[in-house]
């Protein structure tokens, strides 16, 4: 079992539709973090948290570190928000495990 | 600032050749990263460096080596590629907060995509 599992794999929605990916791990953490990918293109940080919620614009990230549970949200979705979603968490010091990443499709 | 570099950014090897990927940073960030993405999997660690003249292995390091001559240039190194070894490459690099600790975030590079024949 992987110790970072992202839900779901894919996801297709119409522009406007509210999105949600979820990310449960099982190991203990330092953060936990939100990047994004967009197709051909290099890996970008949206979030980095321990702990409550962040907001950035359209995109909202919680933490329930009890439950080992984080959510993605994006608000009014565009087709520019079309890319895979990663979550990562700290373990130790400074490494990164991976999730397998959801790849989200907005459609207009 | 350019941030995190890496060249190439494509490359095609045959089976048994060699190559040397570079990461470049300009950030003086102290740590760096080399991972590997495969399709249906997560990104891995293959080695990291937590200083100049340092490095340590990753997750996957079987066939790759490394090396870490500049705080700003982390080098990955195929030896005698495989195809296995097929993949996206990104190298990412993080700052410390004080002398014993990293930041948690790290800057990735555009990625190189490698596929050996």
């Amino acid at each position: 079992k992987n110790e970072v599992e992202q839900s779901p794999q894919n996801l297709t929605a119409q522009e406007g539709e509210f999105i949600t990916i979820n990310c449960s791990y099982s190991v203990g953490i330092s953060a936990l973090h939100w990047l994004q990918q967009h197709p051909g293109g290099g890996i970008v940080s949206l979030f980095m948290l321990s702990s409550g919620k962040k907001k950035h614009g359209r995109l909202i990230a919680t933490i329930n570190i009890q439950e080992k549970h984080s959510s993605l949200h994006i608000t009014a979705s565009h087709p520019r928000d079309s890319a895979v979603y990663i979550c990562a968490v700290t373990k130790g010091a400074q490494k990164l495990v991976f999730g397998q990443g959801t790849r989200l499709t907005i459609n207009p | 600032n350019a941030g995190v570099t890496q060249t190439p950014k494509f490359r095609v090897l045959k089976t048994g050749q060699s190559m040397t990927l570079l990461c470049a940073q300009d950030m003086n960030h102290e740590y760096m990263y080399w991972y590997r993405q495969d399709p249906g999997m997560g990104l891995r660690l293959i080695h990291y460096s937590v200083g100049e003249g340092t490095t340590a292995k990753g997750e996957v390091p079987d066939g790759y080596n490394v090396s870490r001559l500049k705080k700003q240039n982390f080098l990955l190194g195929l030896e005698s590629a495989a195809p296995s070894q097929t993949s996206v490459y990104f190298c990412a690099s993080s700052y410390s907060i004080n002398s014993v600790t990293p930041s948690y975030e790290q800057y990735f590079g555009p990625g190189t995509r490698l596929t050996v024949t």
